[in-house]
């Protein structure tokens, strides 16, 4: 079965620190994995994704996330928040190997930054 | 995202009411996606479809249905509206085709859908 897990339902941080938002995932064979961002009264946009390669993968906003094998884990990092970054962060992997092709998406995670 | 657009954007229903939600796209892709999005529980997906002639149910299809009248339209249909299934609603599209972007998946802006 393949899930993804967003262990924390708020994050808050201060502005001008770093922030994580934490994801981990099941799947049965080589993840697809990615993040996106909803703002209020808006629909999910697209920020990175890791497909293969390098472990570290940089993405909109200059937001980066690091894939993690051995701990099955896809971390969502900023090294300096933004207030306006305050927004609702979803995770959702991909099993390579399914033909079906959708996604599994995380519960969110709300991130606030407070100025 | 505008190359994905839904209508109504609000709809506030009364139970046992059939309603239509709809979702055009202009990006050509041929996956298109209805997903349901409840406060603590993400996104879940109700129906998906690969081509017209391709429909799937997701995981909470009951209650639902779907029709593909075209590769740029996929309308989602709830028969007889129950309060449970307030909610709001996303539309999405992918193409995997297109190998840069393999299933990266592009939404509609949202229908908030109230049934009383």
């Amino acid at each position: 079965a393949q899930s993804v897990a967003q262990p924390e339902d708020q994050v808050n941080v201060a502005e001008g620190n770093p922030l994580t938002v934490k994801c981990t995932y099941s799947v049965s064979g080589n993840p697809y994995l990615f993040w996106y961002v909803q703002y209020p009264n808006r629909g999910l946009q697209f920020l990175l994704k890791y497909i293969t390669g390098d472990n570290l993968v940089k993405g909109s906003y200059g937001f980066e996330a690091e894939f993690n094998k051995s701990q099955t884990s896809f971390h969502l990092k900023k090294p300096s928040a933004l207030v306006s970054d305050s927004a609702l962060y979803f995770c959702a992997v991909r099993d390579r190997g399914s033909t079906l092709g959708r996604l599994y998406f995380g519960r969110g995670t709300q991130l606030t930054v407070w100025p | 995202d505008a190359d994905v657009t839904q209508t109504p954007r609000n709809r506030i229903t009364k139970t046992g009411k059939r309603i239509m939600l709809e979702c055009s796209q202009t990006k050509g892709h041929d996956r298109m996606y209805w997903y349901r999005q409840d406060p603590g529980l993400g996104l879940r997906l109700i129906y998906y479809s690969f081509d017209v002639k391709d429909i799937n149910k997701g995981e909470i299809s009951d209650g639902y249905s779907v029709s593909r009248q075209a590769q740029a339209k996929f309308s989602l249909s709830l028969e007889s509206a129950i309060p449970n299934q307030t909610a709001l609603y996303f539309c999405a599209t992918s193409d995997p085709s297109s190998g840069g972007i393999y299933n990266e998946q592009f939404f509609g802006p949202g229908t908030r859908l109230t049934v009383l």
